[in-house]
């Protein structure tokens, strides 16, 4: 049962502090994402990989966020420093992509970052 | 721009009532809309989506008819049920190479016995 798996899935942190979140998308898809959620805006994206390539990250703090995707198997989403306002759900999905078709996101279990 | 609009939750039901989630859309040319479920603590899960106009997804009960007469795709169920209590989420993606997919705000639907 092919899934998207997140690590790690709870992070508490002191202000100012790296994060570093973990995702391995599922295996042969083209696309990855990098979404947040929390009560006051709902589900925004962050950052879309398709084929490894960066193709919008304009839902980034750019001075605080960085995206990338060493390899295929996976993406990783840091914040350094670290603030309050960062806490949220961050969810990681991936799917299959083509010029034709638009497969189904599938989504991780998320990893819970608290930021105190 | 792309934009989904759904009704405010929370949505709070007896189990065995009738569902509607209102759920209208704004974008260029054809896109594809869909509903995806969150359980709690889970991530979204597809639930259901329709191609084209006038196409009806179903899944688990729940139906969504793409109407792009009223550009809507209003989420529907006969009878719920306590498992169904979950925040569920509307989405719309464009054809053509971008892809992006762009998400309604949530509603949030508790089921009570």
């Amino acid at each position: 049962d092919a899934r998207v798996t997140q690590t790690p899935r709870h992070k508490v942190t002191e202000m100012g502090q790296e994060v570093t979140m973990r995702c391995q998308p599922i295996l042969g898809h083209n696309t990855v994402f990098w979404y947040r959620q929390t009560m006051m805006q709902g589900l925004e994206l962050l950052a879309y990989f398709r084929n490894r390539a960066p193709l919008d990250d304009s839902g980034m703090p750019k001075d605080r966020f960085s995206a990338e995707m060493p390899d295929a198997t996976l993406a990783t989403l840091k914040i350094q420093p670290s603030e309050p306002r960062d806490s949220a759900v961050y969810f990681c999905a991936s799917g299959l992509v083509s010029p034709l078709q638009y497969n189904e996101q599938f989504f991780g279990p998320g990893t819970r970052l608290t930021v105190l | 721009g792309n934009s989904v609009t759904q009704m405010e939750g929370p949505v709070t039901l007896s189990e065995e009532a009738f569902l509607t989630i209102n759920c209208t859309y704004t974008a260029t040319g054809y896109p594809s809309l869909f509903w995806y479920v969150q359980y709690p603590g889970e991530g979204l899960q597809l639930l259901l989506k329709a191609t084209k106009a006038d196409d009806k997804g179903s899944n688990k009960g729940f139906e969504a008819t793409y109407r792009k007469e009223t550009t809507s795709f209003h989420l529907e169920k006969g009878s719920v049920q306590v498992s169904d209590s979950a925040v569920y989420f509307c989405a719309l993606i464009n054809s053509g190479g971008y892809q992006k997919v762009t998400f309604g705000t949530g509603t949030k639907l508790q089921v009570i016995p």
